[in-house]
């Protein structure tokens, strides 16, 4: 069974621009979440999806922030524009279901806003 | 929320060393889990142990539900057993919660 993926591995963006980044889940996973650790801080949480509604985006930092589940499969993340301060790994993880069960979290993608 | 607290912020051993890591948290928990954040960024699950003793090679955790704390024990500690380790926790809402992480080096 595959792990939770995402792409790209690496991304180096100057300021103001946009960058977006790709999450697919494990296969029959409703649930999707997304985190970032920034600035050699502890990892955040960002949002929640369950299947393609959002169930919690109160970690979203602001309106720059786009995230979508189109399907209820993969999810995407845009920064637009991006700010020095968005460097830092995004992690996306994802669950089978709800009730506090294992998320098992993808490599992540390094953003270097320049 | 719940709080998580991991200690200590720091350890550096010699290869060959035992190490234990602690994790608080301020509440109970649904979910606890231990992550290895290896030098590349990535994340690397290497327990879901909300409650009891679990094994894994020279890796091993143990919660304390109770108590409301878990350890993590890593064994004949190895050059690339170095990173930061992160624990984390879910109460109610199904957001993880992290720690601050412990930053091991282990020298050669």
């Amino acid at each position: 069974e595959a792990g939770v993926t995402q792409f790209p591995s690496h991304s180096v963006i100057e300021k103001g621009q946009t960058v977006t980044l790709r999450c697919d889940p494990i296969s029959g996973h409703d649930n999707l979440y997304w985190y970032r650790r920034v600035m050699g801080k502890e990892i955040k949480f960002l949002l929640h999806f369950v299947k393609e509604s959002k169930q919690d985006e109160s970690g979203m930092p602001n309106n720059r922030f786009l995230a979508e589940r189109t399907g209820g499969t993969y999810s995407t993340l845009k920064v637009q524009p991006a700010e020095l301060e968005d460097s830092g790994v995004y992690f996306c993880a994802s669950s089978q279901d709800l009730g506090g069960r294992e998320q098992y979290f993808g490599p992540g993608t390094r953003l270097t806003v320049t | 929320g719940i709080q998580v607290e991991q200690s200590p912020p720091d350890l550096i051993l010699q290869e060959g060393a035992n190490s234990t890591l602690r994790c608080n948290f301020s509440d109970s928990v649904n979910n606890l889990q231990w992550f290895h954040q290896n030098p590349w960024g990535q994340l690397i699950n290497l327990f879901y142990i909300p409650s009891g003793t679990k094994q894994n090679g020279r890796l091993s955790a143990t919660t304390v539900a109770t108590e409301r704390y878990s350890l993590l024990y890593i064994s004949s500690s190895q050059t690339t057993d170095s990173g930061v380790y992160f624990c984390a926790a879910i109460r109610w809402a199904q957001k993880l919660v992290f720690g601050q992480g412990t930053r091991l080096t282990i020298n050669p």
